[in-house]
This record gives C-alpha cells, structure tokens and sequence, in this order.
C-alpha cells in the first residue's frame, strides 16, 4: 500500500544551523512522483519540488536541496544556513502513476514542524 | 500568491446543519482537488475534478459529501448533516498541465462542528 512516513514530528535549530528532513515512501508503482511542500503559519501550501521515480539526480535550489535514494525509498530534504522565515511545517507527498486509479491526487505524510530560533 | 482562492476562510456550524464551502483556482486550472486536512496531520485526498467532470473520489468522501464544478471553473464543496468530526480545514488545489504536475493549494476553510 501506498505510505509516507515522516518521522520527525518536530525539529527545533538555531539560525544559521543546517537541517534535514527526513521522508521515506511506501509504493507498488514503478512511476511515481515525489513532492514536498511548505505549510508556514499562514497555513497555505507552498510547493516546493516534484521529482518524477526516473530521476534520482539531487537537486539544489538555493539554501534547499533533495537527496533522492530509491535503493531506501527516501526523498529528503536538507536546509542550509536555516532562517526564521524557514520555520513551518513541511510536508513529503507521494503521487502514484499506474495503482489505485490515481489522477493525480497526492498523499501525504504526516509532516515536520521545523522552528528556526534567532 | 497561488492564484486559488477559497470561501469562508472560516466556519463554525452546529451540528446537523448544512454548510457549504467555495473554491475558484485560475482558469487555467483545468484539474481541482479537494482535501481535507486535521490537526498534526498531512492533507487527505478527497475528490478531483478534471474540468466539470469529478473523476475521482475517496472513501473519506461519505455520502453526506457532494462536490460540482458546474462550467469547470469555480468548485462547490457540500456537507449536509455536520457532525463533530467533520471539524477539519478543507483545502482545495488547481493544477494544470500533465497530470502529475505540481498542485497550487488555497489557504483552505477551516470548519469547526460544535
């Protein structure tokens, strides 16, 4: 059955500190899609990145990057130079291509409530 | 800003009655989401819409639950008869493009049943 599990309830780091964040996929599917979003205080959600399972290439977008491993079905997500404006609860999402009539929809996990302390 | 905008922002409702909750993505969103989301806890699928067509709903959706997009735009979400644990924030997400594309989310409703 398709899961997320991100086991990190809550992450507390000092400004400046770097942080990862941890998420690990459960899937049949051979193609499927990884996401991660944002949830600041304001509760709207940010997206962040999509990588697609034929990609495991890491990529860097500024201070984030995502570590991409199939071999532990693990997209994780590392903060550097953390600032107080990066506390939020951030949420990993699974989209599967071929099980479960899938049109798209995401599944979440739980997700990871990361305060930056000034 | 995402372009997705909801109606109420916030609800409060006794049990029982009827509310009603609004969605209007960009038109560009040809595809609409509905989820629902609980305290501590990550965003449930509920239903999708692929222009005025609803092609997919959960089992969360029970049948007190009912969701149009009538001229594939805007989106209603509809819940009859509350109950208490229906308290939850409702969020609902346009997408355009491939299928599994990134979704842009709405700032949600947050519905409290007393």
């Amino acid at each position: 059955a398709q899961k997320v599990t991100q086991a990190q309830t809550e992450i507390s780091v000092v400004e400046k500190e770097d942080v990862t964040l941890d998420c690990v996929y459960e899937t049949r599917d051979t193609t499927y899609y990884l996401f991660w979003y944002k949830q600041p205080p304001s509760g709207e959600l940010v997206f962040l990145i999509r990588r697609n399972s034929f990609d495991e290439q890491n990529e860097i977008s500024g201070r984030y990057s995502w570590n991409f491993q199939k071999s532990t079905s693990s997209f994780n997500f590392t903060i550097t130079a953390s600032q107080v404006v990066d506390s939020a609860v951030y949420f990993c999402a699974l989209s599967e291509a071929n099980y479960g009539g899938s049109q798209g929809n995401l599944i979440f996990g739980k997700g990871t409530k990361l305060s930056v302390k000034p | 800003d995402t372009g997705v905008s909801q109606d109420p922002r916030h609800k409060i409702t006794k049990r029982g009655q009827n509310v009603t909750f609004r969605c209007d993505p960009i038109s560009e969103h040809n595809r609409l989401y509905w989820y629902r989301q609980t305290l501590g806890q990550g965003p449930e699928f509920l239903t999708y819409f692929q222009n005025e067509a609803q092609l997919e709903k959960s089992r969360l959706l029970s049948d007190r639950f009912s969701a149009e997009r009538p001229k594939g735009s805007f989106s209603t979400l509809e819940i009859q008869r509350t109950e208490q644990g229906d308290s939850a924030m409702y969020l609902c997400a346009g997408a355009m493009g491939g299928l599994y594309n990134e979704q842009f989310f709405g700032p949600g409703t947050r519905l409290t049943v007393l």
